[in-house]
């Protein structure tokens, strides 16, 4: 079955250390996200890459970096610069280009938990 | 600025019972409206959405959601809630700019349901 692949689904971290969380699609979309969730607070978007090699920052960027070197992957690297980093990190897809209102619509994978020791 | 206010953090039901949560929010034109539910510890699975046309949308699981530009909402219903429904859900907004998939997402109402 076509879906998103988050790995590791639990993470421990110490402070001063990168870690990267993984995010693979097998269902040939374009466009790819991550989301940072936080108890009470929603989801709020971190980067987002609607093709290969490219990509732009979301509303909380600081302390992450992301690259998109193949269609189906979009790690994450949470730096050593992000403050806060404990968190559920999820990932999404969307297989439309902008421009229609089904770039909207979102398939999210299962999410990924980081905490920091 | 666009926001999305989900006024109940956590709202408990009888199994059998109607359901609405509530949704508004600020936006500077026509909207695309989501609702969105999680399960604990998992991902975001869409229960419906709102680009245009009739205000009355349809999902699955049996939810429904009416969009009333007027009062700015996007309140989702279901008329008889299952224990299977207990879950937190979210109300989203987008299709601003061109960072489609830029949703910008309500804090979520957690749903409990009483045996």
């Amino acid at each position: 079955d076509g879906g998103i692949t988050q790995s590791p689904k639990y993470l421990f971290r110490k402070e001063g250390q990168n870690v990267t969380l993984s995010c693979e699609q097998n269902l040939n979309h374009d466009a790819m996200y991550w989301y940072r969730q936080d108890p009470g607070q929603g989801l709020r978007l971190i980067y987002y890459s609607q093709i290969v090699n490219d990509f732009q920052k979301g509303d909380i960027a600081e302390g992450y970096s992301v690259s998109r070197e193949k269609k189906e992957s979009f790690p994450l690297t949470v730096t050593s610069a992000q403050k806060n980093p404990t968190a559920f990190y999820l990932c999404a897809s969307n297989p439309t280009p902008p421009g229609l209102p089904r770039a909207n619509v979102l398939t999210f994978g299962a999410g990924s938990r980081l905490t920091v020791l | 600025a666009q926001s999305v206010t989900q006024p109940d953090i956590h709202i408990t039901v009888s199994e059998g019972a109607s359901l609405e949560l509530r949704c508004n929010y600020s936006y500077g034109a026509t909207p695309y409206l989501f609702w969105y539910v999680q399960s604990p510890g998992q991902g975001l699975q869409l229960l419906l959405k709102y680009f245009s046309g009739d205000t009355l949308v349809q999902g699955i699981k049996g939810f429904e959601a009416e969009f009333k530009r007027s009062q700015s909402s996007f309140n989702l219903r279901k008329p008889s809630v299952h224990w299977s429904d207990a879950a937190e859900y979210f109300c989203a907004v987008g299709g601003y700019g061109g960072s489609q998939g830029n949703l910008i997402f309500g804090k979520g109402t957690k749903l409990s349901v009483k045996p």
